[in-house]
């Protein structure tokens, strides 16, 4: 069975500053992962997704996210928070590559601050 | 642009009541998933609908059906309504078979069960 954790339901940061969430994940395939954010009032959007191309992996807006098997993590960050980045973030991961039939994380809440 | 459209966007509904939820797929999409949202948590997978047959089904009973028709529009009903059935669904599309396929999410329905 797969599935994914977000550690920390909230996180708060100054404009400028580092983002980080944090999402780990459990997997007894290969896992494709992926990350979503969700404004108020509106559906997901995707910002990146991991499909074992590269670790590293580059998405919309500034972020990224590497994916690290020791650890089982794959964790979201932007060098530098804008007010616009305020949001839920979800972390979910899919039995393939297309991101169908997802189980999500329960969210993390990003707060940014001027 | 993702193309996806849902309708209607909000909705009231009495406990014991059955209800319809539409989606229009991006154009050329033959895959359409469902997901639950209740408030604060993340989504979960309801089905998934490929080329008018249902191919994947998450933890949810069969009083949740679905329809996909030949223009890769799909519905999505719940009968005997319950309480907790007050969430957002979101509606997702996709095509299978290209390679790279990418998911769509529409912005979604807002039921109330009261």
């Amino acid at each position: 069975a797969q599935s994914v954790t977000q550690l920390g339901s909230h996180v708060s940061v100054s404009e400028g500053a580092l983002v980080l969430l944090r999402c780990n994940y459990s997997s007894s395939v290969p896992p494709y992962l992926f990350w979503y954010v969700q404004y108020p009032n509106q559906g997901l959007q995707l910002l990146l997704k991991y499909t074992s191309a590269a670790t590293l992996v580059k998405g919309i807006n500034g972020f990224e996210a590497e994916f690290k098997k020791s650890e089982t993590s794959f964790h979201l960050t932007k060098p530098s928070a804008h007010m616009s980045d305020a949001a839920e973030y979800f972390c979910a991961v899919s039995p393939n590559q297309a991101g169908t039939a997802l189980i999500f994380g329960k969210g993390t809440t990003l707060s940014v601050s001027s | 642009e993702t193309g996806v459209t849902q309708s209607p966007t909000h909705l009231i509904k009495t406990r014991g009541q059955q209800v319809t939820l539409r989606c229009s797929s991006q154009s050329g999409h033959n895959t359409v998933s469902w997901y639950q949202q209740a408030l604060g948590q993340g989504p979960q997978f309801i089905f998934q609908y490929y080329r008018e047959e249902e191919n994947g089904r998450g933890n949810f009973p069969p009083r949740f059906s679905g329809l996909q028709f030949p223009n890769y529009s799909s519905e999505l009903n719940v009968n005997a309504l319950e309480l907790d059935d007050s969430a957002l669904y979101l509606c997702a599309s996709s095509h299978s078979g290209r390679g790279k396929e990418t998911q769509y999410f529409g912005p979604g329905t807002r039921l109330l069960v009261l």
